[in-house]
């Protein structure tokens, strides 16, 4: 089975661009998540969206959406970047559902690092 | 709230050299899980473990093993006979299940260096 896959890998915006992340999930699974990852302040969670829905969702401004497509796949959308959104973008993909067991065991892809000048 | 500590940041140590890395959590939720993940300088996050709460068995996979001990809300990790590839950061995250909230808190990941 193929992995998660990110595109763009590399990415440089400047302030107050609009900027959009592309992750297609393993293939089956229908939970994507996103986190962001910074040195300052660590891996924090973004949000997850299963079967086209937000499901989680976590504390960062309006600034960040997302969403999901019926074949899974999911963008990420950071309007009127500032400096501080430089980061590595991870998106992470799981099967999602109790039912197919292990649903929360989320793999991860090889990350966007955005860089925001 | 959910918390995951790891208090070591950075461990150097020569090859061959066991360690361990610790991580301690802190959850109100009956059910969850935690996991150990690899950092590479790539920077993909690369799963190693994932263990749910009513499963303190200590597990072993070649050279790595875990130790789960929810009397002192701990998870640790240790690398035996580590080697050059073993280089990276390790992240310690948790998942929590009774509120429904399954994204993963992690810690804040200890880099260790393996030195030839």
């Amino acid at each position: 089975k193929a992995g998660v896959t990110q595109t763009p890998r590399y990415l440089i915006k400047t302030r107050g661009q609009q900027v959009t992340l592309s992750c297609s999930p393993i293939s089956g699974h229908r939970s994507v998540s996103w986190y962001q990852q910074t040195p300052g302040q660590g891996l924090q969670f973004l949000f997850e969206y299963f079967s086209e829905t937000q499901r989680n969702k976590g504390n960062f401004p309006g600034r960040f959406s997302g969403r999901q497509f019926s074949n899974s796949r999911s963008e990420m959308n950071v309007s009127t970047l500032e400096l501080g959104d430089s980061a590595l973008y991870l998106c992470a993909s799981s099967s999602g559902s109790k039912r197919e067991g292990r649903h929360n065991e989320q793999f991860f892809g090889p990350g966007t690092r955005l860089t925001v000048l | 709230a959910q918390k995951v500590t790891q208090a070591q940041t950075e461990i150097s140590v020569v090859e061959k050299e066991d360690v361990t890395l610790d991580c301690v959590y802190e959850t109100r939720d009956t059910t969850y899980y935690l996991f150990w993940y690899k950092q590479p300088p790539s920077g993909e996050l690369v799963f190693l473990i994932r263990r749910n709460s009513f499963d303190e068995q200590n597990e072993i996979s070649g050279r790595y093993s875990w130790n789960f001990q929810k009397s002192t809300s701990s998870f640790n990790f240790t690398i035996t006979a580590s080697q050059v590839v073993d280089s990276a950061v390790y992240f310690c995250a948790l998942s929590e299940e009774d509120t429904g909230r399954r994204a993963l808190t992690f810690g804040s990941g200890t880099r260790l260096q393996v030195q030839p």
